[in-house]
Protein backbone atom coordinates (compact mmCIF):
# COMPACT_ATOMS: atom_id res chain seq x y z
CA UNK A 1 0.00 0.00 0.00
CA UNK A 2 1.50 3.63 -0.85
CA UNK A 3 1.78 5.70 1.60
CA UNK A 4 1.42 9.25 1.17
CA UNK A 5 2.91 12.37 3.28
CA UNK A 6 2.55 16.11 2.40
CA UNK A 7 4.51 18.89 3.28
CA UNK A 8 4.70 21.37 5.52
CA UNK A 9 2.17 20.75 7.53
CA UNK A 10 0.83 24.33 7.13
CA UNK A 11 1.63 26.95 4.97
CA UNK A 12 0.92 31.08 6.66
CA UNK A 13 1.21 33.01 3.34
CA UNK A 14 -0.88 36.60 2.41
CA UNK A 15 -3.38 36.76 -0.41
CA UNK A 16 -1.58 36.95 -3.90
CA UNK A 17 1.30 35.18 -2.85
CA UNK A 18 2.19 31.76 -4.29
CA UNK A 19 1.75 28.89 -2.73
CA UNK A 20 3.61 25.63 -3.40
CA UNK A 21 2.63 22.30 -1.71
CA UNK A 22 4.39 19.14 -1.80
CA UNK A 23 2.88 15.52 -1.77
CA UNK A 24 5.45 12.29 -1.75
CA UNK A 25 4.40 9.23 -1.98
CA UNK A 26 6.23 5.66 -0.09
CA UNK A 27 7.00 4.54 -3.63
CA UNK A 28 6.83 5.28 -7.48
CA UNK A 29 3.10 6.04 -8.47
CA UNK A 30 1.54 6.86 -11.98
CA UNK A 31 0.96 10.40 -12.14
CA UNK A 32 -2.85 9.52 -13.46
CA UNK A 33 -3.76 8.01 -9.98
CA UNK A 34 -2.72 11.33 -8.17
CA UNK A 35 -5.46 13.87 -7.65
CA UNK A 36 -6.10 16.82 -4.92
CA UNK A 37 -8.58 18.14 -2.69
CA UNK A 38 -9.61 21.09 -0.98
CA UNK A 39 -11.65 20.94 2.20
CA UNK A 40 -12.54 23.82 3.94
CA UNK A 41 -14.50 24.29 7.49
CA UNK A 42 -17.74 22.44 7.58
CA UNK A 43 -17.44 21.05 4.30
CA UNK A 44 -16.78 17.88 2.29
CA UNK A 45 -13.32 17.98 0.22
CA UNK A 46 -13.61 19.02 -3.09
CA UNK A 47 -11.91 17.23 -5.92
CA UNK A 48 -9.47 20.22 -7.56
CA UNK A 49 -7.15 18.31 -9.73
CA UNK A 50 -6.61 14.71 -11.05
CA UNK A 51 -3.95 12.54 -13.06
CA UNK A 52 -1.84 15.02 -11.41
CA UNK A 53 -1.89 17.68 -13.94
CA UNK A 54 -5.64 17.93 -15.21
CA UNK A 55 -7.94 20.67 -13.40
CA UNK A 56 -11.57 19.43 -12.34
CA UNK A 57 -14.04 21.02 -13.49
CA UNK A 58 -14.62 24.43 -11.90
CA UNK A 59 -11.10 24.55 -10.59
CA UNK A 60 -9.77 28.11 -11.37
CA UNK A 61 -6.50 28.53 -13.50
CA UNK A 62 -4.42 29.86 -10.75
CA UNK A 63 -4.10 25.91 -9.38
CA UNK A 64 -1.57 23.62 -10.94
CA UNK A 65 -0.74 20.34 -10.52
CA UNK A 66 2.83 18.69 -11.64
CA UNK A 67 5.11 16.04 -10.87
CA UNK A 68 6.19 12.02 -11.42
CA UNK A 69 7.18 9.27 -9.68
CA UNK A 70 7.46 10.00 -5.49
CA UNK A 71 6.99 13.91 -6.02
CA UNK A 72 4.15 15.95 -6.62
CA UNK A 73 3.43 19.87 -6.41
CA UNK A 74 0.18 21.66 -6.10
CA UNK A 75 0.75 25.53 -6.80
CA UNK A 76 -1.62 28.01 -6.48
CA UNK A 77 0.21 30.63 -8.32
CA UNK A 78 -2.37 34.04 -5.99
CA UNK A 79 -3.82 33.30 -3.37
CA UNK A 80 -7.22 34.59 -3.45
CA UNK A 81 -9.22 34.44 -0.18
CA UNK A 82 -11.37 31.71 -0.74
CA UNK A 83 -8.27 29.89 -1.08
CA UNK A 84 -7.15 29.67 2.37
CA UNK A 85 -8.22 26.49 3.60
CA UNK A 86 -6.91 22.25 4.09
CA UNK A 87 -5.36 20.66 0.75
CA UNK A 88 -5.30 16.62 0.51
CA UNK A 89 -3.64 14.25 -2.19
CA UNK A 90 -4.86 11.06 -2.93
CA UNK A 91 -3.74 8.28 -4.42
CA UNK A 92 -5.10 4.88 -6.47
CA UNK A 93 -3.60 1.81 -6.43
CA UNK A 94 -4.17 -1.95 -6.29
CA UNK A 95 -7.88 -1.48 -6.00
CA UNK A 96 -6.92 0.73 -2.20
CA UNK A 97 -7.23 4.36 -2.26
CA UNK A 98 -5.34 6.23 0.17
CA UNK A 99 -5.26 9.88 1.59
CA UNK A 100 -2.24 11.90 2.87
CA UNK A 101 -2.51 14.13 5.98
CA UNK A 102 -2.97 17.40 4.25
CA UNK A 103 -1.58 20.85 4.19
CA UNK A 104 -3.30 23.87 5.49
CA UNK A 105 -3.08 26.77 4.25
CA UNK A 106 -3.74 29.78 6.18
CA UNK A 107 -3.70 33.89 6.09
CA UNK A 108 -0.42 35.27 7.31
CA UNK B 1 -26.34 18.20 -11.18
CA UNK B 2 -24.75 15.18 -9.56
CA UNK B 3 -26.67 15.14 -5.86
CA UNK B 4 -25.09 13.11 -3.09
CA UNK B 5 -27.13 13.03 0.27
CA UNK B 6 -25.97 10.60 3.06
CA UNK B 7 -27.88 9.39 6.49
CA UNK B 8 -28.26 6.95 9.09
CA UNK B 9 -25.19 8.47 11.02
CA UNK B 10 -25.88 8.54 14.96
CA UNK B 11 -24.41 7.43 18.44
CA UNK B 12 -23.79 3.75 18.90
CA UNK B 13 -22.37 1.84 21.75
CA UNK B 14 -19.10 -0.14 20.80
CA UNK B 15 -19.94 -3.65 19.10
CA UNK B 16 -23.52 -2.56 17.71
CA UNK B 17 -23.87 -2.52 14.48
CA UNK B 18 -25.46 0.81 12.00
CA UNK B 19 -26.46 1.09 8.46
CA UNK B 20 -25.80 4.40 6.60
CA UNK B 21 -27.56 4.84 3.63
CA UNK B 22 -26.55 7.91 0.63
CA UNK B 23 -29.57 9.07 -1.72
CA UNK B 24 -27.99 9.49 -5.09
CA UNK B 25 -29.10 11.66 -8.03
CA UNK B 26 -28.45 13.57 -10.96
CA UNK B 27 -26.86 10.92 -12.87
CA UNK B 28 -26.74 7.39 -14.16
CA UNK B 29 -25.67 5.55 -10.69
CA UNK B 30 -25.04 2.03 -12.04
CA UNK B 31 -22.00 4.10 -14.31
CA UNK B 32 -19.85 5.06 -11.55
CA UNK B 33 -18.11 3.74 -8.91
CA UNK B 34 -19.46 4.56 -5.68
CA UNK B 35 -17.25 4.87 -2.18
CA UNK B 36 -17.69 5.64 1.36
CA UNK B 37 -14.79 7.54 2.66
CA UNK B 38 -14.75 8.21 6.09
CA UNK B 39 -12.89 11.20 8.22
CA UNK B 40 -11.62 10.51 11.90
CA UNK B 41 -9.93 12.69 14.45
CA UNK B 42 -6.69 10.47 14.87
CA UNK B 43 -6.69 9.44 11.30
CA UNK B 44 -7.53 12.25 8.93
CA UNK B 45 -9.09 10.73 5.51
CA UNK B 46 -9.54 7.57 4.92
CA UNK B 47 -11.19 5.75 2.29
CA UNK B 48 -13.45 2.59 3.40
CA UNK B 49 -15.17 0.93 0.99
CA UNK B 50 -15.90 0.64 -2.70
CA UNK B 51 -19.20 -0.57 -4.92
CA UNK B 52 -17.95 -1.03 -8.65
CA UNK B 53 -20.71 0.04 -11.04
CA UNK B 54 -22.99 -2.65 -10.80
CA UNK B 55 -21.94 -3.51 -7.38
CA UNK B 56 -20.60 -6.90 -8.18
CA UNK B 57 -16.99 -5.91 -7.40
CA UNK B 58 -16.21 -4.69 -3.84
CA UNK B 59 -13.34 -3.61 -1.84
CA UNK B 60 -12.74 -2.38 1.82
CA UNK B 61 -9.91 -1.38 3.80
CA UNK B 62 -8.08 -3.55 5.96
CA UNK B 63 -9.17 -2.78 9.42
CA UNK B 64 -12.79 -2.94 8.67
CA UNK B 65 -13.34 -6.14 6.52
CA UNK B 66 -15.59 -8.83 7.72
CA UNK B 67 -16.93 -5.82 9.74
CA UNK B 68 -18.67 -3.96 6.82
CA UNK B 69 -20.41 -4.59 3.97
CA UNK B 70 -21.14 -2.02 1.42
CA UNK B 71 -23.65 -2.42 -1.27
CA UNK B 72 -26.23 -0.50 -3.91
CA UNK B 73 -29.98 -1.24 -4.84
CA UNK B 74 -30.52 0.56 -8.43
CA UNK B 75 -33.97 0.42 -8.03
CA UNK B 76 -34.04 3.52 -6.19
CA UNK B 77 -30.69 4.68 -6.73
CA UNK B 78 -28.72 4.23 -3.13
CA UNK B 79 -25.57 3.27 -1.66
CA UNK B 80 -25.10 1.09 1.60
CA UNK B 81 -22.88 1.03 4.16
CA UNK B 82 -23.73 -2.01 6.61
CA UNK B 83 -21.19 -1.78 9.76
CA UNK B 84 -21.24 -4.03 12.67
CA UNK B 85 -18.51 -4.82 15.13
CA UNK B 86 -18.00 -1.11 15.78
CA UNK B 87 -15.26 0.43 17.45
CA UNK B 88 -13.98 3.24 18.80
CA UNK B 89 -11.82 4.52 16.42
CA UNK B 90 -14.54 3.96 13.67
CA UNK B 91 -16.17 7.17 15.08
CA UNK B 92 -16.21 9.91 12.24
CA UNK B 93 -18.06 11.92 9.74
CA UNK B 94 -18.46 9.51 6.76
CA UNK B 95 -18.99 10.94 3.41
CA UNK B 96 -20.50 8.58 0.29
CA UNK B 97 -18.37 9.42 -2.65
CA UNK B 98 -18.76 9.05 -6.43
CA UNK B 99 -15.48 8.51 -8.85
CA UNK B 100 -13.00 5.76 -10.52
CA UNK B 101 -9.59 6.38 -9.49
CA UNK B 102 -10.58 9.72 -8.02
CA UNK B 103 -13.70 10.93 -6.26
CA UNK B 104 -15.29 13.75 -8.46
CA UNK B 105 -18.36 14.09 -6.12
CA UNK B 106 -19.09 14.20 -2.40
CA UNK B 107 -22.11 14.35 -0.26
CA UNK B 108 -22.09 16.80 2.88
CA UNK B 109 -21.28 12.94 5.38
CA UNK B 110 -23.00 12.01 8.06
CA UNK B 111 -21.27 11.29 11.63
CA UNK B 112 -21.02 8.39 13.38
CA UNK B 113 -20.06 8.34 16.98
CA UNK B 114 -19.22 5.36 18.72
CA UNK B 115 -18.65 5.57 22.63
CA UNK B 116 -20.21 3.48 25.34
Amino acid sequence: EVALTQSPGTLSLSPGERATLTCRASQSVSSNYLAWYQQKPGQAPRLLMYGASSRASGTPDRFSGSGSGTDFTLTISRLEPEDFAVYFCQHYGNSLFTFGPGTKVDIK
Amino acid sequence: QVHLVESGGGLVQPGRSLRLSCSASGFTFNAYGMHWVRQTPGKGLEWVAASWYDGTNTNYMESVKGRFTISRDKSNDTLYLQMSSLRVDDTGVYYCARGGRHFDNWGHGTLVTVSS
